[in-house]
């Protein structure tokens, strides 16, 4: 099976702009799950998306937004980006939900803020 | 602050050694998952353990979970240099199902 994929891989974006990051999941999998990962704040758990639909939201702000499709495929947005989005942005999809079952992640979306 | 608190922080070790790394968390859980992130291959999932069990094993991974000391140990056996990474845990926060990762311990196996 393909493992997951993320799209772009790296991202140069000023502050002001806004960003949308894509993930599809593995085959068959109807969990998607974001991350973001910094050196200051580690791995952060944004959203979880399971059939279409948000489960959970972390504590981030309004301006950071997701949505899943009919095909599992998971978008991020990010709007109005500021200088401490800069991040890995990871996606895991898990057959069940997160932490449940086992979480496969993708190799990570690496964006940089200038 | 983390849920999950992984100790130590770094750990430097020979191969063919044992290492062993705690996580401790705060509130109750239902599961507990052990993670290793290095460059070449990213984040990858280890060892789940359910809130019932006491331990796991996986190859030359054997994962311990303690609730009433609300603390988790995985032990690595025998190491090699391709253990070198850094190791997280993962805890559900009391079946919120947020997963909330510890900062790691950052593991390095010296050939």
């Amino acid at each position: 099976k393909a493992g997951v994929t993320q799209t772009p891989r790296y991202l140069i974006k000023t502050r002001g702009q806004q960003v949308t990051l894509s993930c599809s999941p593995i085959s068959g999998h109807r969990s998607v799950s974001w991350y973001q990962q910094t050196p200051g704040q580690g791995l952060q758990f944004l959203f979880e998306y399971f059939s279409e639909t948000q489960r959970n939201k972390g504590n981030f702000p309004g301006r950071f937004s997701g949505r899943q499709f009919s095909n599992s495929r998971s978008e991020m947005n990010v709007s109005t980006l500021e200088l401490g989005d800069s991040a890995l942005y990871l996606c895991a999809s898990s057959l069940g939900r997160a932490l449940t079952d086992t979480q496969y992640f993708g190799p990570g979306t690496r964006l940089t803020v200038l | 602050s983390q849920q999950g608190e992984e100790d130590p922080q770094a750990l430097s070790i020979q191969e063919g050694e044992n290492a062993t790394m705690n996580c401790s968390y705060k509130t109750s859980i239902n599961n507990l998952q052990w993670y290793r992130q290095n460059s070449g291959r990213g984040l990858v999932h280890l060892i789940l353990i359910r809130s019932n069990e006491r331990e796991k094993h996986s190859g030359r991974l054997r994962v311990t979970l303690d609730t009433s000391k609300k603390s988790s140990s995985l032990l690595i056996t025998a190491s090699r240099a391709a253990d070198t990474a850094s190791y997280f845990c993962a805890t559900d926060a009391g079946g919120s199902y947020i997963p909330t990762f510890g900062r790691g311990t950052s593991l390095i196996v010296h050939p």
